[in-house]
């Protein structure tokens, strides 16, 4: 049982340059979430989806794009890096959307941009 | 300033010692959850509270939603070094969820 995977583990990234966070599950979940984790400040939405070809911004959106072709599927990129973008970036997929549905994790992506 | 407000944000004690943790907001919730994160891991869901005043129990942890449902609180009794991690509570407000800052145990043989 796979549940969300992530890829990759690590990334490291110089200033300017792009890239795809890879986020899947396989829980037929309607819902998907990208977060990011600084020091201090927890968990951050950055997008969420509520379904195949819906998607929303969170609270700190600036800086990444996301799409949702597909109910399995749910990337993140970001356009041009900057080192503020350095963080933990972690996906999570619920069966419904919000209210006290539990969020299931993957196990997080460490970027570093230098 | 952040929508659940965490507190404290480092605790280190002994095995054995009781311990509890708050998650304040403002804000009135339908719900309220509480996660908990090992390093290199993401979180994963410890419980969620529904109802003003709930109390509900998973072993030694014990979860409360304030009356108000504004706030609420996780108290360990005789914490093992295995409850050593991150916890966090969580809301979720018109299908986004915000995270508190969490609360970074560690528990000392």
């Amino acid at each position: 049982n796979a549940g969300v995977t992530q890829t990759p583990k690590f990334q490291v990234l110089k200033t300017g340059q792009s890239m795809t966070l890879q986020c899947a599950q396989d829980m037929n979940h309607e819902y998907m979430s990208w977060y990011r984790q600084d020091p201090g400040m927890g968990l951050r939405l950055i997008h969420y989806s509520v379904g195949a070809g819906i998607t929303d911004q969170g609270e700190v959106p600036n800086g990444y794009n996301v799409s949702r072709s597909t109910t399995e599927d749910f990337p993140l990129r970001l356009l041009s890096a900057a080192p503020s973008q350095t963080s933990v970036y972690f996906c999570a997929s619920s069966y419904s959307r919000g209210r006290w549905e539990k969020l299931f994790f993957g196990s997080g992506t460490q970027l570093s941009v230098l | 300033t952040q929508l659940l407000e965490q507190s404290p944000q480092f605790l280190s004690i002994q095995e054995g010692e009781n311990l509890t943790v708050y998650c304040n907001s403002s804000s009135v919730f339908s719900s309220l959850q509480w996660y908990r994160q090992e390093p290199g891991e993401g979180p994963v869901l410890l419980v969620t509270v529904v109802t003003g005043g709930e109390v509900k129990k998973l072993k030694r942890l014990t979860f409360q939603f304030g009356d108000a449902r504004k706030d609420s609180s996780l108290h360990i009794t005789a914490a093992q070094t295995g409850d050593t991690g991150l916890y966090l509570c969580a809301a979720a407000v018109a299908n986004k969820f915000y995270f508190g800052s969490g609360t970074k145990l560690n528990v000392k043989p």
